[in-house]
C-alpha cells in the first residue's frame, strides 16, 4: 500500500466550530507532515512529526492543533478558525533515514472553507 | 524567505514539444526534488537529485542541478496533454526534515 489517505475531502466550517482532519498511511513511514496550500501558491509546511513526536512547528497559530496517535495516523484539530485559513490542507509522509531526506508521499488533500 | 523561485510562472506548449522549467534556491541542500500537482489535488513525486549529482533521467524527465548557481532545471520531452499540471521544486533544509517548495510553474500542454 503506497497511498496516503485524507478525510474528509471537503470541509465547510464556521468560525466557532471545532473539526478535525485525518491522515493515514500504511507504508511504515515514521515522518509525517501537514502543509497548507492557498490557490496558485506552493505548499507551506506547518508541522512535522518524527516517530510520533512533534519535531517542527512552523509558528502555526494555536487554533491548529496537530496530533499523532500512532505511527500510521496524523490528525489536525481545528478550532476558532478564520476565513483566511480556507485552503487545501495536505498531509505527507516519508521514511526516516539517517542519510538524505527522502521523497514525500502526499495525500489528495482536504479542501477547507471557513465561513 | 527561504522559498525558491521557479520560472517561468506559466508555460503553454503544443503536444510533442519539450517543456523546460527552472528552479533557483537560496541555501545549501542535500537534495532537490521535483513534484507534479494536478489541479487542486495532492503532489506526486517525480524525481530526486542529490547535491553531488549533476544530471538525472527518469523516462521523459531530465533534471539538472548546478549547486554553484543554486539552480535546477526540469525538462519534459515529447510532452503530452496529460502533463498539464503545476510543477514544484522542493529543497531540504540541511540538517532537518523540512522541505521548502518553489513558487511553481503551471504547464499547459495543448492537444
Amino acid at each position: 500500500d503506497t497511498e496516503v489517505t485524507q478525510t474528509p475531502k471537503h470541509l465547510v466550517m464556521g468560525m466557532t466550530n471545532k473539526k478535525s482532519l485525518k491522515c493515514e498511511q500504511h507504508m511504515g513511514h515514521r515522518a509525517m507532515y501537514w502543509y497548507k496550500q492557498k490557490a496558485k501558491k506552493p505548499p507551506e509546511l506547518m508541522f512535522v512529526y518524527s516517530y510520533e513526536k512533534l519535531s517542527i512547528n512552523e509558528s502555526v497559530p494555536s487554533r491548529f492543533s496537530p496530533e499523532c496517535p500512532n505511527s500510521s495516523l496524523l490528525n489536525l484539530h481545528l478550532h476558532a478558525l478564520q476565513p483566511e485559513d480556507s485552503a487545501l490542507y495536505l498531509c505527507a509522509s516519508s521514511q526516516r533515514t539517517s542519510g538524505y531526506p527522502p521523497e514525500q508521499f502526499f495525500g489528495p488533500g482536504t479542501r477547507l472553507t471557513v465561513l | 524567505s527561504q522559498q525558491g523561485e521557479e520560472d517561468p510562472q506559466a508555460l503553454s506548449i503544443q503536444e510533442g514539444e519539450n517543456a523546460t522549467m527552472n528552479c533557483s534556491y537560496k541555501t545549501s541542500i542535500n537534495n532537490l526534488q521535483w513534484y507534479r500537482q494536478n489541479s487542486g489535488r495532492g503532489l506526486v513525486h517525480l524525481i530526486l537529485i542529490r547535491s553531488n549529482e549533476r544530471e538525472k533521467h527518469s523516462g521523459r524527465l531530465r533534471v539538472t542541478l548546478d549547486t554553484s548557481k543554486k539552480s535546477s532545471s526540469l525538462l519534459i520531452t515529447a510532452s503530452r496533454a496529460a502533463d498539464t499540471a503545476s510543477y514544484f521544486c522542493a529543497t531540504d533544509v540541511s540538517g532537518t526534515y523540512k522541505y521548502i517548495f518553489g513558487t511553481g510553474t503551471r504547464l499547459k500542454v495543448l492537444a
